[in-house]
């Protein structure tokens, strides 16, 4: 079965932290990975995406994911958050074998000043 | 995003019939309606690629989506049920649906069933 499981429905971290949202998948082969944010009254945006090669991949604003086959997993971190980073995150599997997609919950990031 | 407009941006309907519409700006061949409830993540209902539907999730048959080109979306809703209050976003990508690309996404509607 494919699926995405994003563990934490929420994160509360102070501005200037570190911050580590947690991604874990199924799926029996090499899938196409995302992250999207999604800012309040807004459309998804990526953030970045993983395909194949180097497991560490940047994404926009200062973010950047790393892949672990062995895991399973698409952890997103960010060295030093923002008031602004606060929205909520999806990870997002999308499947070579049939192109369909799948979305994890999302976990939604409050950041404290 | 002004890449991928939707009109309108609020729509509040007893049971009454309305269109939701969708054009995107970005030359993409396939183009998505999503569903997202609150606080939930976004449900597939129907992807056009070329004009043509290929993927038509379980949705009640109430939603009638329509393709005029490959850049307009439309989505008819006939008498509309309190379940169907939710943020109707349209989406494109380039190629077709594949596994590889990324979405974009519109700001979305957000329709209030009274």
């Amino acid at each position: 079965a494919q699926s995405v499981t994003q563990p934490d429905a929420r994160v509360t971290v102070s501005e200037g932290a570190s911050l580590q949202l947690r991604c874990k998948y199924s799926y029996s082969g090499t899938p196409y990975l995302f992250w999207y944010v999604q800012y309040p009254r807004q459309g998804l945006q990526l953030l970045l995406k993983y395909y194949s090669g180097d497991p560490v991949v940047q994404g926009v604003n200062g973010f950047e994911a790393e892949f672990s086959k062995s895991n399973s997993s698409f952890h997103l971190r960010k060295a030093s958050v923002h008031w602004s980073d606060s929205a909520v995150y999806f990870c997002v599997l999308s499947a070579r074998s049939n192109n369909r997609i799948f979305f994890g919950d999302g976990t939604q990031l409050v950041v404290k000043p | 995003n002004t890449k991928i407009t939707q009109s309108p941006r609020y729509l509040i309907l007893g049971r009454a019939n309305k269109s939701l519409e969708c054009e995107q700006h970005l030359g993409h061949n396939a183009m998505y309606w999503y569903k997202q409830s609150a606080e939930k993540p976004p449900e597939l209902m129907f992807l056009y690629n070329l004009k043509q539907l290929i993927r038509n999730e379980t949705v009640p048959s109430r939603f009638i989506p329509e393709c005029p080109d490959s850049s307009k979306l439309l989505l008819h809703i006939s008498a509309v049920d309190p379940e169907d209050s939710a943020v109707y976003f349209c989406a494109s990508s380039p190629h077709g649906g594949l596994s590889n690309e990324r979405l974009f996404f519109g700001h979305g509607t957000k329709l209030s069933v009274l």
